[in-house]
């Protein structure tokens, strides 16, 4: 089963405003990270942040982990058009035996 | 520097038909993943590799689905005979090796093979 979920299901912003996805997950992380997928094409890794950090900075996202509340936000301050996929979180755990989890993504469209 | 090379990236075959996926990982990423995608879902993974271990097919339905990674470069996914519920995009990604720390580190994906079967 998936581990993380996304909120909202989909987006919708105009061009230059910012855009605010976050994920839940159910049990204890050992990391977090944020995937993009534009249309057709594979994931791209944008971010990932340790249980252990509370926030990450990589050019115009910033993402945070809360593990007490088991929530991570991703934002994308001063969107472009070129912004415009699809955002997975993914979790693995602690222990040999885990695996990178994906949530069902975000649909992202900037409008420009 | 070559990203992570699938083939082909599209199959459109017909049920009980077997079919075959390729992939080349970034060089020097020992940690070799094969995802299957479908519409609307994250990826979902089915089968990683160490080197040539496979050391997690959990989630490989064996009695259809088979995979190789001979000298632990390039990987194979077959599925023999497809089921109209096969239909998906088959994800391959590579990464370094998580260590002892036990860490998943950035994974590189390809482009994926979009399986149609009708």
């Amino acid at each position: 089963s998936q581990q993380g979920e996304e909120d909202p299901q989909a987006l919708s912003i105009q061009e230059g405003e910012n855009a605010t996805m976050n994920c839940s997950y159910k049990t204890s992380i050992n990391n977090l990270q944020w995937y993009r997928q534009n249309s057709g094409r594979g994931l791209v890794h944008l971010i990932l942040i340790r249980s252990n950090e509370r926030e990450k900075h990589s050019g115009r996202l910033r993402v945070t982990l809360d593990t007490s509340k088991k929530s991570s936000s991703l934002l994308i301050t001063a969107s472009r058009a070129a912004d415009t996929a699809s955002y997975f979180c993914a979790t693995d755990r602690y222990g040999a035996n885990s695996k990178l989890t994906f949530g069902k993504g975000i649909t992202l469209s900037v409008r420009p | 520097e070559a990203g992570v090379v699938q083939s082909p990236r599209y199959k459109i075959i017909e049920k009980k038909q077997p079919v075959a996926f390729w992939c080349n990982p970034i060089s020097g990423h020992n940690t070799l993943y094969w995802y299957r995608q479908n519409l609307g879902q994250g990826p979902e993974l089915l089968i990683r590799y160490e080197n040539e271990e496979a050391v997690d097919d959990s989630q490989l339905p064996k009695d259809r689905f088979s995979a190789e990674r001979l000298k632990g470069v390039d990987s194979t996914l077959k599925i023999q005979p497809a089921e109209l519920g096969d239909s998906a995009v088959y994800l391959c990604a590579s990464s370094l090796s998580r260590g002892r720390a036990e860490t998943f580190n950035e994974q590189f994906f390809g482009p994926g093979t979009r399986l149609t079967v009708l």
